[in-house]
Order: structure tokens, then C-alpha cells, then sequence
């Protein structure tokens, strides 16, 4: 199983400022990477898959890099329906797997 | 507009069954596979199952296999989610997802929540 480990668990960010998210496979997954977003009460939202290509509808300020074993997430500049929890998700492998989460929080 | 309706959740006592229901509408299901997702109280994201979109291929989780039957009608655009033998670690909502580009959830229901205990 590919464990997905995310950085930092949690950051604290003011609504502008730049947010970088980590996400580190345990064995390469090439591009099949993609990050949801989930806020409190609701069904996760696809913003980006295969490492870098935005979902549909998703702004901008979000970009997706990386491949292999190393991946980023970047929000360029939050804006405050950006505070939420980010996963990353791999499909290179069986069992699909989640990372652990990390929560954007208001600073 | 792509909709996804779960339902059947409920609480139950271990060792007791539940099946989950996910109405599909604004797509045509038979085209597409799809998963069941879910998320313990306060937790991560867990990928539970997944069925191809002629039923001809199926995956579960480690942690729920030999207890948990994934199904789906395409008449019917619905997919199912039986679950037996169930745990106080089954516990979770559960979100019905479809599958794009074999493996990204693009639309995900609200879930339901199944809650194992005596």
C-alpha cells in the first residue's frame, strides 16, 4: 500500500498570504496525484489531478506540482473560502489512498 | 446537473448489517465506475470500494474485504454498498464518488453516516 504523507498538519495563514502544501508518497506514483478540498460538513471537492491539471470550475490561485514522490500544492493567495483541509490522493496503485490531511487555518 | 444521493445509514450493533444505497442523476451512470469513500468522526479520508462500470471489476479495502459487497444497477443508475459483520470501527460516514480518468473523484454525494454500536 502507498502511504501518502502530508506536511505540515496544520497552517496558520492570513487571508493573502501564500499557502504551500506537502504531500509525500512512499513509493513513486509518477503524476497519478490529486488534491480535494473539504470543509466542515461537506463532500470533499476535486481541485487538481494528475499532479497539475485543475479541476473544472477551480480558480487559478490554486496550482499543483511535482511527481514521483514529492508533490505541492499552492493556494497563491488565500482568499478566505480557501481555509478548509486538503488531501492528496494517489491512483497509481491499489489500494487508493488518502493522505492524512492538511487544515488551513485563519492566523 | 450531477447529483449523488446516499441513503440506508443508520446505527446498528457490531456484528450487524446495513446496506447503503447512492442514487445517480444528471449523467449517464452506465458509463462510469465508481467508489464508496469513507470518513470516521473527526478523521482522514478512507477509500472503502470500487466497481467498474459494467460491474466486471471490483476492489475493496484490506480493511473491509470479505465483509463489505460493492453492487450497481445501471437501470436503475444506483450503486450499492452492502456491509456485513459490521465493527464500532466501521463507523464513518460514507460518501458514493464517481470515478473519472480511472481513479479521481470528480462528484461525491453528502454522505450518510452508519454508526456501529450497542
Amino acid at each position: 500500500e502507498i502511504v501518502l504523507t502530508q506536511s505540515p498538519a496544520t497552517l496558520s495563514l492570513s487571508p493573502g498570504e501564500r499557502a504551500t502544501l506537502s504531500c509525500r508518497a512512499s513509493q513513486s506514483v509518477s503524476s497519478y496525484l490529486a488534491w480535494y478540498q473539504q470543509k466542515p460538513g461537506q463532500a470533499p471537492r476535486l481541485l487538481i489531478s494528475d499532479a497539475s491539471n485543475r479541476a473544472t470550475g477551480i480558480p487559478a490561485r490554486f496550482s499543483g506540482s511535482g511527481s514521483g514522490t514529492d508533490f505541492t500544492l499552492t493556494i497563491s493567495s488565500l482568499e478566505p473560502e480557501d481555509f478548509a483541509v486538503y488531501y492528496c490522493q494517489q491512483r497509481s496503485n491499489w489500494p487508493r489512498t488518502f493522505g492524512q490531511g492538511t487544515k488551513v487555518e485563519i492566523k | 446537473e450531477v447529483q449523488l444521493v446516499e441513503s440506508g445509514g443508520g446505527l446498528v450493533q457490531p456484528g450487524g448489517s446495513l446496506r447503503l444505497s447512492c442514487e445517480a442523476s444528471g449523467f449517464t451512470f452506465s458509463t462510469y465506475s465508481m467508489n464508496w469513500v469513507r470518513q470516521a468522526p473527526g478523521k482522514g479520508l478512507e477509500w472503502v470500494s470500487y466497481i467498474s462500470s459494467s460491474s466486471g471489476t471490483m476492489y475493496y479495502a484490506d480493511s473491509v474485504k470479505g465483509r463489505f459487497t460493492i453492487s450497481r444497477d445501471n437501470a436503475k443508475s444506483s450503486l450499492y454498498l452492502q456491509m456485513n459483520s459490521l465493527r464500532a470501527e466501521d463507523t464513518a460516514v460514507y460518501y458514493c464518488a464517481r470515478d473519472v480518468r480511472s481513479g479521481w473523484y470528480d462528484y461525491w454525494g453528502q454522505g450518510t453516516l452508519v454508526t456501529v454500536s450497542s
